[in-house]
């Protein structure tokens, strides 16, 4: 069974960092490109990065760039999303998912809040 | 960016009853490979998205066949043939042609 559990949410405040991580199992992780999706409270889905599967490429929604950077260990299958300058509108549940084309598994997200 | 805009916002239903939502990009979803890269998904109330239809109008394993998704070009539907209690929820459509990948803005489905 794929599993994917996100972590490392939490409060943080304005201009602050936080590091999200996601364990992947169930399936060849190095196989899989992933996701990081977000959802603001109340609102709908916003894709925010993925990463190939050697961790070559990486690709970014443009509010992001510049200060979140996605990156992956194939080693320990896992997923992670280091996020700087924090802002406001990064408040939200963030998950992880499976596959840049089809993206067919999700966590259950993990939430953060941006606030002083 | 591909905007993907659906309809309706709100969609009240009664079970038995058939239900369908429009979904519309604002450029050809069709790849190179001959399939359409449209997805749906439904989020129940508390959960994570999950897939049910991919690439226009296959249904992820597990979906029931009273769910059915087609159309072509910019223009895709989501049928429910008979709604259920449980398919209560926001359904969201998502373009994966090319990054950013983008989502509808919902559609939430309730019971009258």
């Amino acid at each position: 069974e794929v599993q994917l559990v996100e972590s490392g949410g939490g409060l943080v405040q304005p201009g602050g960092s936080l590091r999200l991580s996601c364990a992947a199992s169930g399936f060849t992780f190095s196989d899989s490109s992933m996701n990081w999706v977000r959802q603001a409270p109340g609102k709908g889905l916003e894709w925010v990065a993925n990463i190939k599967q050697d961790g070559t490429e990486k690709y970014y929604v443009d509010s992001v760039k510049g200060r979140f950077t996605i990156s992956r260990d194939n080693a320990k299958n896992s997923l992670f999303l280091q996020m700087n300058s924090l802002r406001a509108d990064d408040t939200a549940v963030y998950y992880c998912s499976r596959d840049r084309f089809t993206p067919q598994n999700w966590g259950q997200g993990t939430l953060v809040t941006v606030s002083s | 960016d591909i905007v993907m805009t659906q309809s309706p916002l709100s969609l009240p239903v009664t079970p038995g009853e058939p239900a369908s939502i429009s979904c519309t990009s604002s450029q050809s979803l069709l790849h190179s490979s001959g399939y359409h890269y449209l997805h749906w998904y439904l989020q129940k109330p508390g959960r994570s998205p999950q897939l049910l239809i991919y690439l226009g109008s296959h249904r992820a394993s597990g979906v029931p066949d009273r769910f059915s998704g087609s159309g072509s070009g910019t223009d895709f539907t989501l049928k429910i043939s008979r709604v259920e209690a449980e398919d209560v929820g926001v359904y969201y459509c998502m373009q994966a042609l090319q990054t950013p990948l983008t989502f509808g803005g919902g559609t939430k489905v309730e019971m009258k």
